[in-house]
């Protein structure tokens, strides 16, 4: 079965510094998300991406966030200058519409980020 | 805006049992989507189930099935038969159709669900 791949699992950073969290959505996926989790807490939006543009972002998305698809398969979550407060499980997450129809969404495993 | 409610944060069950979880969600859509996932501790998150609102009939996928009360705006999750690989967190979830605009899911804050031999 096709799957979100997501890359590091894991990733420890300084504060302050920058960090790329890495997604290959399902191939023939043409909407493409970010969510997070920070720890015990529930799962929030971050952004959601077609046609090589944002379509929709939540407050949490400030200009320290972008996404970037730089090829036909990577999808890219990138974070200027890291706080503690951005620990947090990051979930790339893909569909092919918008409706339920479409199988909803299929989620990555996510990338565990830990500033330090 | 949407909201969801899951007002159960630890639930525990036995093998082989039933148990209910219990969601509502608050939305001024006239179509819309909602979804239950499972968040194993390996913290993936995988679609259980998935009911679209213009639809009567409860949506079942082998043990797992949902009562869809539209009126009430509760969508509960009753998993039958429980084994100890449903032990997980469940999250529910609702998605609007913003006339063709991706909407984005909005989550309820969780139920631990343990389930014991």
């Amino acid at each position: 079965e096709p799957e979100v791949t997501q890359t590091p699992s894991h990733q420890v950073t300084q504060m302050g510094q920058e960090v790329i969290l890495r997604c290959v959505p399902i191939s023939n996926h043409l909407y493409f998300y970010w969510y997070r989790q920070i720890l015990g807490q529930k799962v929030e939006f971050l952004v959601s991406f077609y046609n090589n543009e944002i379509s929709e972002k939540s407050e949490i998305f400030d200009d320290q966030f972008s996404v970037e698809r730089p090829d036909g398969s990577n999808f890219t979550l990138k974070i200027r200058s890291t706080k503690l407060e951005d620990s947090a499980m990051y979930f790339c997450a893909s569909s092919t519409g918008t409706g339920a129809s479409s199988g909803g969404y299929t989620f990555g495993s996510g990338t565990r980020l830990t500033v330090v | 805006a949407q909201t969801v409610t899951q007002s159960q944060p630890e639930m525990s069950v036995q093998e082989a049992e039933t148990v209910t979880l219990s969601c509502t969600y608050d939305t001024s859509e006239n179509n819309y989507y909602l979804f239950w996932y499972k968040q194993p501790p390996s913290r993936q998150m995988i679609l259980v189930i998935r009911q679209e609102a213009y639809k009567q009939q409860n949506a079942t996928e082998n043990r797992f099935s949902v009562n869809f009360q539209k009126a009430a705006k509760s969508f509960s999750l009753k998993i039958s038969d429980s084994q100890l690989g449903d032990t997980a967190m469940y999250f529910c979830a609702s998605k609007g159709n913003y006339g063709g605009s991706q909407g984005n899911l909005i989550f309820g804050k969780g139920t631990k669900l343990s389930v014991k031999p």
